[in-house]
């Protein structure tokens, strides 16, 4: 069955700390791996797509890693600001043909305090 | 260009009625995705369509739901008869082709709220 999980759940830092939010997956065959951000009463954002080839795809402050031995991701947020706080979603396509499947992890909130 | 435009941006209705969300994908775009969102389940793909044809309609949760696209620059979702476990947040969302077929940036719409009382 694919599955994506992600934690933290939430997370509260302070502005201007780093933080590292974490997915896994279990999905095959893999197509590509999505990070979005999705503000409260907003659509979801593409932060960034990664292919199994990709290890590391940066967006501004944003950072996401990859490893496809190990089926993890991980989302960098360098030096937060008060708008990063939303929820991360990661997203794992499946590819099959000239289908594809999207598998949604649960997200994390992430608050970010003054 | 406006972005992915749905209407209307909130609905209640009362159990029994018909629904029908709106959404005009971005200009240019031939994939066109509908997703619902709600607490308990998150993020879900109802239906794509690819250049208006449905692709894959696997997570359309009942024969209730049906959504069309009569043209490249609207389609609709629609719920009959809809029920209170249909409340949820109904997100339109597009792409194009690029190089990589599907897997390009997909836009999101700003949401349709639903309420099924």
């Amino acid at each position: 069955k694919n599955q994506v999980e992600q934690s933290p759940q939430s997370l509260i830092i302070l502005e201007g700390k780093n933080c590292t939010l974490q997915c896994n997956y279990t999905v095959s065959p893999f197509s590509n791996l999505r990070w979005y951000k999705q503000d409260t009463g907003r659509g979801p954002v593409s932060l960034t797509i990664m292919t199994f080839s990709e290890n590391t795809k940066s967006n501004g402050r944003y950072t996401a890693t990859l490893d496809a031995d190990t089926k993890q991701s991980s989302l960098h947020i360098t030096a937060s600001q008060l708008s990063d706080s939303a929820s991360y979603i990661c997203v794992a396509v499946v590819s099959s043909g000239s289908a594809r499947q999207l598998t949604f992890g649960s997200g994390t909130q992430l608050t970010v305090l003054p | 260009d406006a972005g992915v435009i749905q209407s209307p941006r909130h609905e209640v209705t009362e159990m029994g009625q018909e629904v029908t969300l709106r959404c005009k994908p971005i200009s240019g775009h031939d994939y066109l995705f509908w997703y619902r969102q709600t607490m308990m389940r998150g993020l879900e793909l109802l239906i794509y369509f690819n250049n208006n044809v449905p692709i894959d309609d696997s997570g359309m949760p009942e024969d209730r739901f049906s959504a069309k696209m009569p043209n490249a620059s609207f389609s609709t979702l629609k719920i009959q008869p809809s029920e209170p476990r249909d409340s949820a947040v109904y997100f339109c969302a597009s792409s194009d082709l690029g190089t990589t077929r599907f897997d390009n940036e997909q836009f999101f719409g700003p949401g349709t709220r639903l309420t099924v009382l």
